[in-house]
């Protein structure tokens, strides 16, 4: 079974500029996460879609945007970029039938750096 | 959410069992204790589960005691490959549940 996909896997943007990342999920899970990584702030939850419906979101600003597509891709986007975005973006899929597990399947990352 | 507490880092040489303890002293009744290990420049990697006492896998067993107000990852016999960020989530396994994730202990396994 291939595992969570991300794309792309490294960008680099200026700043004011914006991106667009994508996830395709495990097959067969519905629910969508994703996580920014920096050295200085850890793990930080961005937001969860099931279905096409965001069911959580984090403390990011308003910068920060998804979505998720009727296949359970899904994509995040950040607009106005500032040198403080840059991070590893990561999306993680989660299959939930009758209980949600708690166990996560992680991409590799989309790598952000913005100039 | 309960809030866990671990040590930022810890060195081991290879072959030595290794414990991390996590400390939850907020943890609710419907919350389970889940740790993952991240590489670097990968996504974190689910290891294990547990809600009480003791559960065992392949790769590392978790504790818990009666009051679950802390639980411990035992490594056993590490080796150079196990050298990874080791987080402890504590959350209620409940569909939309977010997991949030501390700043983990870095884990140095040496030859």
């Amino acid at each position: 079974k291939a595992g969570v996909t991300q794309t792309p896997r490294y960008l680099i943007k200026t700043r004011g500029q914006q991106v667009t990342l994508s996830c395709s999920p495990i097959s067969g899970h519905r629910s969508v996460s994703w996580y920014q990584q920096t050295p200085g702030q850890g793990l930080q939850f961005l937001f969860e879609y099931f279905s096409e419906t965001q069911r959580n979101k984090g403390n990011f600003p308003g910068r920060f945007s998804g979505r998720q597509f009727s296949n359970s891709r899904s994509e995040m986007n950040v607009s106005t970029l500032e040198l403080g975005d840059s991070a590893l973006y990561l999306c993680a899929s989660s299959h939930e039938g009758a209980a949600n597990t708690g166990e996560l399947f992680f991409g590799e990352g989309s790598r952000l750096t913005v100039l | 959410l309960a809030k866990t507490t671990q040590p930022i880092s810890m060195d081991s040489y290879e072959g030595q069992e290794v414990n991390i303890t996590c400390s939850h002293n907020n943890i609710a009744t419907n919350d389970y204790i889940t740790w993952y290990q991240q590489f670097p420049s990968q996504g974190p990697r689910f290891i294990i589960q547990g809600y009480k006492t003791k559960v065992t896998n392949e790769v590392a067993s978790l504790f818990i005691p009666a009051d679950r107000k802390s639980s411990t990852l035992s490594l056993p016999r590490v080796s150079l490959s196990d050298t990874a960020v080791y987080y402890c989530l504590v959350g209620a396994l409940k569909a939309g549940t977010a997991l949030i994730f501390g700043k983990g202990t870095t884990l140095s396994v040496s030859s």
